[in-house]
Formats: C-alpha cells, sequence, structure tokens
C-alpha cells in the first residue's frame, strides 16, 4: 500500500515565522503536490512536483514555496507565516501526472 | 475554468439504504474523475478512477458512472452502513488546466 506521511498533524506558528511542513511518500511516485482545505473553498492547490527539483504553481502559491531534493521527500515552506495561512495542509503523490493521488493525514496549521 | 459541483452538501440516510451522490463539472474536457473520502480530521482515501472513456467503475459496494457529455457523475453506495459516514468528494482532471478540481463535497451521515 502507498503510504504518504507529513511531519505534524497539528502545528501552532507565531505571524511572521519560518514554517515548514514535510511529506514523505514511500512508494516512488514521480509527482507531489500540495493543497490547502478550507470549509466553503474545498482543496486547492499550492504546487506540485513532478521531478526531483521541479516544480509548478497551482492556483494559490503566494506567500508558500517548494523544494524537492529528494524523490521521496515534498517540503512545503511559508516563508513568513500570517493568519491568513491557518488552514489543513494536504500533501498527495501520484506515480503518473493523471493517475491516482494518495494522501497523506494532513496538517492543521494555525498561526496566531 | 472548471468548476465542480456536489449536491446536495449534506445528506442523511438509514442504515441499508441504497444511496446515490452527485457530482457535476462544467467543462468536459476531462481526463478522468475520481471520488474520494474524507473522515473528520483526516485525509483523503481514494476510492475509485473512472477513465474518460469509461462509463463505469465498481468496487465492492461502490458504483461511480460518468457522462462525460452531459458533465455528471454519480457515486452509488449499496446497503449503506453506519461506517461509510464521512464526506465525498469528486474531483476531475482537465487537461487544459493540468491538476485535480475538486468539488466541495457531499457529508454523508448514516444512521442506525
Amino acid at each position: 500500500d502507498v503510504k504518504v506521511t507529513q511531519s505534524s498533524r497539528y502545528l501552532v506558528k507565531r505571524t511572521g515565522e519560518k514554517v515548514f511542513l514535510e511529506c514523505v511518500q514511500d512508494m516512488d511516485h514521480e509527482n507531489m503536490f500540495w493543497y490547502r482545505q478550507d470549509p466553503g473553498l474545498g482543496l486547492r492547490l499550492i504546487y506540485f512536483s513532478y521531478d526531483v527539483k521541479m516544480k509548478e504553481k497551482g492556483d494559490i502559491p503566494e506567500g508558500y514555496s517548494v523544494s524537492r531534493e529528494k524523490k521521496e521527500r515534498f517540503s512545503l515552506i511559508l516563508e513568513s507565516a500570517s493568519t491568513n495561512q491557518t488552514s489543513m495542509y494536504l500533501c498527495a503523490s501520484s506515480l503518473g501526472l493523471t493517475d491516482t493521488q494518495y494522501f497523506g493525514p494532513g496538517t492543521r496549521l494555525t498561526v496566531l | 475554468k472548471q468548476e465542480v459541483t456536489q449536491i446536495p452538501a449534506a445528506l442523511s440516510v438509514p442504515e441499508g439504504e441504497n444511496l446515490v451522490l452527485n457530482c457535476s463539472f462544467t467543462d468536459s474536457a476531462i481526463y478522468n474523475l475520481q471520488w474520494f473520502r474524507q473522515d473528520p480530521g483526516k485525509g483523503l482515501t481514494s476510492l475509485l478512477l473512472i477513465q474518460s472513456s469509461q462509463r463505469e467503475q465498481t468496487s465492492g459496494r461502490l458504483n461511480a458512472s460518468l457522462d462525460k457529455s452531459s458533465g455528471r457523475s454519480t457515486l452509488c453506495i449499496a446497503a449503506s452502513q453506519p461506517g461509510d459516514s464521512a464526506t465525498y468528494l469528486c474531483a476531475v482532471w482537465t487537461g487544459t488546466a493540468s491538476k485535480l478540481t475538486f468539488g466541495t463535497g457531499t457529508r454523508l451521515q448514516v444512521t442506525l
């Protein structure tokens, strides 16, 4: 079975802090994705990566950056956290770009 | 721009009933449609993926249909059980957008 893990289930940070969210998958998937999920807005794509060191912006990349130095690991970075980045963050991976996406358990981030 | 709608937003049914969840999308130029389940505070679990050339996919008590020309999909759950209680999301992979677009989900409660 595909396993996608995220570094934290819950995280509380202060405004202005730099925040790192990590995602690791164990199935040698080429593609990895970061989403945020907010009530009434659904899941929105922040960034995705189709190969090591490759990245593409999604719908809402502002205020975020990503890093993929190794195939299994995809990090989301909030350069200077703000209260409007309080959300549930979900990571996913897939073998082919349009294939089934497998999700991690999510990180609920609160920015105070 | 692809838009995905799921109606109703919430549904409550008694145990044992067969039920149908609806998903509609505005742009019929899709590669596939995916159904997911999400338990409260958790990540998404993939249920079924239907390719654009397919009309139907089945997995156990779940049956998903796709009518690409009318922009509609249904997820049927047979003999519902309390353990089926969750939010069900559909998502379409649109070629022009190169990403999954999610609906906001239907929250299902199966009562004893």
